[in-house]
């Protein structure tokens, strides 16, 4: 069953430190993996896509990595602003069928000055 | 500006009466699709579109309909809301669904309480 997992479901860190969310997934065979930030009550917002042939890619503060050989991806957050509070999701889009997006449950991140 | 628009924004109903949301989106997309979160669940697909009067089912279908008559708008249809439909449901659209590159764009979401 094609799947996404994420960890840890909730962190807190404190304004100015760094954190690092992972990803899992099962979906095969793999087209794309996409990170998303939504804020609370609010639509998600695309952060970062990526194909199996990419390995890492970075918007701003945000760098998101890709090891398709493992099935792994992570978001790596650098000196965090209180602004990064949000819920951080991973979908996966299988190439088998396209239409279809596999969402993780989310990481609830909480930054407190 | 591009973006995608849901009315209402919160709704407040009872059971078994009849009620729609709408989507609006005006960036030519031919993809749109509704989704329901709710707390440890994450988003759930309940129906997508590909274009003009084709629809498909997602993940949680029961007990919703849509339609697309028109490429811009996927309204979302209870006809007999129950209370495990209180929701926050969002609406998004992009050009194609998983497309290499494809950004999805989320409307601002609609919180449903069925009571």
């Amino acid at each position: 069953k094609n799947q996404v997992e994420q960890s840890p479901q909730s962190l807190i860190i404190l304004e100015g430190k760094n954190c690092t969310l992972q990803c899992n997934y099962t979906v095969s065979p793999f087209s794309n993996l996409r990170w998303y930030k939504q804020d609370t009550g609010r639509g998600p917002v695309s952060l970062t896509i990526m194909t199996f042939s990419e390995n890492t890619k970075s918007n701003g503060r945000y760098t998101a990595t890709l090891d398709a050989d493992t099935k792994q991806s992570s978001l790596h957050i650098t000196a965090s602003q209180l602004s990064d509070s949000a819920s951080y999701i991973c979908v996966v889009s299988s190439s088998y069928n396209t239409d279809k997006l596999i969402f993780g449950t989310g990481t609830r991140l909480q930054v407190f000055p | 500006e591009a973006q995608v628009t849901q009315n209402p924004r919160y709704l407040i109903t009872v059971t078994g009466k009849k009620l729609t949301v709408t989507c609006s989106q005006n960036m030519n997309h031919e993809y749109m699709s509704w989704y329901r979160q709710d707390p440890g669940l994450g988003l759930r697909q309940i129906y997508y579109s590909m274009n003009v009067e084709v629809t498909d089912k997602g993940d949680v279908p029961e007990g919703y309909k849509v339609s697309r008559k028109e490429k811009r708008n996927f309204p979302l249809i209870l006809e007999s809301p129950s209370p495990n439909q209180t929701s926050l449901y969002f609406c998004a659209s992009s050009f194609l669904a998983g497309a290499l590159t494809d950004t999805q764009y989320f409307g601002p979401g609609t919180r449903l309480t069925v009571l």
